[in-house]
């Protein structure tokens, strides 16, 4: 199973600034995953990132407030910017871990998370 | 009409019984069906996936399909105080990432 390092961990940003949060995997992924989980909340997908193509984009998130950044297989950073308090969340970069060989559904894991606050 | 819906608890069980998460997903082409446990301030960690109608059982878990109800459970027998977590249902839509209910907070009684 692929082994996600997240960083940073944790930070305290001011309103109006911009974090680039940075996922680095041990193999190499089609596919990765950014979601967001607002307190109390579950996990909401931003996007999608692709190497070599610009990133999908979920309905209600946009490329200008979440840029993606994809430059091989094993990297993919998120940006959050122009931050205000409604940004304030744990940011979870995910990738598939595996294949189930009966249905062929792609099972994901999960890095350790970056939890921003914005004040 | 959200597509994964949870109750979000809390539901107390205490030490030893049997804990029954439930899960309803709206869109019938979904085919595969997770559960993820997530401690808190922890992401979330697989428990189990199920892909075909009926249970599906791996140690004190056993998780239950029922495609035509558009229903998944979770049961966990011998509810330890170590199971407290918040449970996460996740259903594969076809797109590859997953769609996540707003998860179960289950407290287990010592």
């Amino acid at each position: 199973s692929a082994v996600i390092s997240q960083k940073p961990s944790r930070d305290i940003c001011q309103r109006g600034t911009s974090l680039t949060i940075q996922c680095q995997v041990d193999s190499q992924v089609t596919m990765m995953f950014w979601y967001r989980q607002q307190p109390g909340q579950s996990l909401t997908l931003i996007a999608t990132a692709n190497q070599g193509s610009e990133a999908t984009y979920e309905s209600g998130f946009v490329i200008d407030k979440f840029p993606i950044s994809r430059p091989n297989l094993t990297f993919s950073t998120l940006t959050v910017s122009n931050m205000s308090p409604e940004d304030s969340s744990i940011y979870l970069c995910s990738v598939e871990a595996h294949r189930d060989s009966t249905s062929g559904a792609n099972v994901l894991t999960f890095g350790a998370g970056s939890r921003l606050t914005v004040l | 009409q959200k597509e994964v819906e949870q109750n979000s608890g809390p539901l107390s069980v205490p030490e030893g019984a049997i804990a029954s998460l439930n899960c309803t997903y709206s869109d019938r082409g979904s085919q595969s069906f997770f559960w993820y446990r997530q401690y808190s301030g922890k992401s979330p960690e697989l428990i189990m996936s199920i892909y075909s109608n009926g249970d599906k059982e791996d140690g004190r878990f056993t998780a239950q399909l029922n495609k035509a109800s558009q229903y998944v459970s979770l049961l966990i027998r011998d509810s330890q105080p170590s199971d407290s977590a918040t449970y996460l249902c996740a259903v594969d839509t076809g797109r590859r990432a997953l769609t996540f209910g707003s998860g179960t907070r289950l407290q287990v009684q010592p």
